[in-house]
């Protein structure tokens, strides 16, 4: 039972620099989403699909792109990282996507940007 | 707009003591979910519960209970006889649409929990 994989777990970049984060499902979802973890902020949304062939912005989406590469697969791109984007990344995936849904989580991504 | 307050940031407490986690949450909406995740050391979210605005039923599901009254906009959380394997941090969150109309969780900062052996 995989779940909500991704990858890395851990990152260290300079200013600048570009990266991109992995995310897949294997639970056939339909919707999938990023958030940013940050202390005394909660969980953020970032960008999500609410299905194959579409994105939307969530709350905060300013120096982030994302692909939703297929059904599985959910990546999350950094093209300049800045210091603020230091965080902790989450994937999730929802069935439907509908408000009712719980969400399945990966473990997480943890970013640093130096 | 969707707004969920989890005013204890840290929580300790000896095994076996209870302990209540709070939550207060703050829509328009009439039709809404709440829900709460547990987060472990390990990092990952794990979903506990849900429960929509139209049912007010406490529930309880083993050492677990979830208070949900409509009248306070509070949908706490209760461990009885907690245990060290309940430490991790616990969040809050409330369905509803953000500002660019995306369907979202709203989660609250979180309360961490250690239980103490």
């Amino acid at each position: 039972n995989a779940g909500v994989t991704q990858t890395p777990k851990f990152q260290v970049l300079k200013t600048g620099q570009s990266m991109t984060l992995q995310c897949a499902q294997d639970m056939n979802h339909n919707s999938m989403y990023w958030y940013r973890q940050d202390p005394g902020m909660g969980l953020r949304l970032i960008y999500y699909s609410a299905s194959e062939g579409t994105t939307d912005k969530g709350e905060v989406p300013n120096g982030y792109n994302v692909s939703r590469l297929n059904k599985r697969e959910f990546s999350l791109r950094l093209e300049s990282a800045a210091p603020s984007q230091t965080s902790v990344y989450f994937c999730a995936s929802s069935e439907t996507g509908l408000t009712n849904e719980k969400l399945f989580f990966g473990s997480g991504t943890q970013l640093s940007v130096l | 707009a969707q707004k969920v307050t989890q005013a204890q940031t840290e929580i300790s407490v000896v095994e076996k003591e209870d302990v209540t986690l709070d939550c207060v949450y703050e829509t328009r909406d009439t039709t809404y979910y709440l829900f709460w995740y547990k987060q472990p050391p390990s990092g990952e979210l794990v979903f506990l519960i849900r429960r929509n605005s139209f049912d007010e039923q406490n529930e309880i599901s083993g050492r677990y209970s979830w208070n949900f009254q409509k009248s306070t906009s509070s949908f706490n959380f209760t461990i009885t006889a907690s245990q060290v394997v309940d430490s991790a941090v616990y969040f809050c969150a409330l369905s509803g649409q953000g500002v660019t109309g995306a369907n979202n969780l709203f989660f609250g900062t979180g309360t961490r929990l250690t239980v103490i052996p």
